[in-house]
């Protein structure tokens, strides 16, 4: 069992619509959680990080955590063209201070 | 503040050859990240060097090393190339709120090795 689990996608919506991300971590002692967003041929972009259970909402985008069910979420709503690209989940462990990311679901948003 | 700073943007080595690799974090941080992106294998946590010391290390072979200058830049050495070292290579630097754990990521280097 992977460490984290991301469905691969693609996930295609069409503008305007919510998208809906899920990711999954194995290790209940997962501190932190982070999304990033990575367009082709370049470096991830953090857009989010969430610390406790509940919701988060920053602009378009919500972060939502249920550490019970080791389960994080990303909504994106009115999903953009350029929303187009790998969105990551990444997850903080103190031991060892790394990130241990998904392998990313890949979003494509149609006009 | 400045992000963070990778060079060489493109690297492109043959098998056998040694590369290495360029990092600046964030200004007035200590902590350095590596990390390795290939096709089909995803993100992998390589190195953490912090205050000069390697502090922690991925599951990658003794061939891939680094240091970290007393100005807190870094730098990865891959040596004795193999096909399958063609990745994104990561520099990442945290925030500067240090309970939030967050990582910033550089431009990257791509390496090729043919």
């Amino acid at each position: 069992q992977k460490e984290v689990e991301q469905n691969s996608g693609p996930l295609s919506v069409p503008e305007g619509a919510i998208a809906s991300l899920n990711c999954t971590y194995s290790d209940r002692v997962s501190q932190s959680f982070f999304w990033y967003r990575q367009y082709s041929g370049k470096s991830p972009e953090l857009i989010m990080s969430i610390y406790s259970n509940g919701d988060k909402e920053d602009g378009r985008f919500t972060a939502q955590l249920n550490k019970a069910s080791q389960y994080v979420s990303l909504l994106i709503r009115d999903s953009q063209p350029s929303d187009s690209a790998t969105y990551l989940c990444a997850v903080y462990k103190a031991a060892g201070n790394k990130l241990t990311f998904g392998g990313g679901t890949r979003v494509l948003v149609k006009p | 503040e400045a992000g963070v700073t990778q060079s060489p943007t493109h690297l492109i080595k043959t098998r056998g050859q040694q590369a290495t690799l360029r990092c600046s974090p964030i200004s007035g941080h200590t902590s350095v990240y590596w990390y390795q992106q290939a096709l089909g294998l995803g993100l992998q946590f390589l190195l953490w060097y912090d205050e000069g010391e390697e502090r922690n290390r991925g599951n990658f072979p003794p061939r891939f090393s680094g240091r970290q200058f007393p100005n807190y830049s870094s730098e990865l050495n891959v040596n004795a190339l193999e096909l399958e070292d063609s990745a994104l290579y990561l520099c990442a630097s945290p925030s500067r709120t240090s309970f939030s754990n967050e990582q910033y990521f550089g431009p990257g280097t791509r390496l090729t090795v043919t």
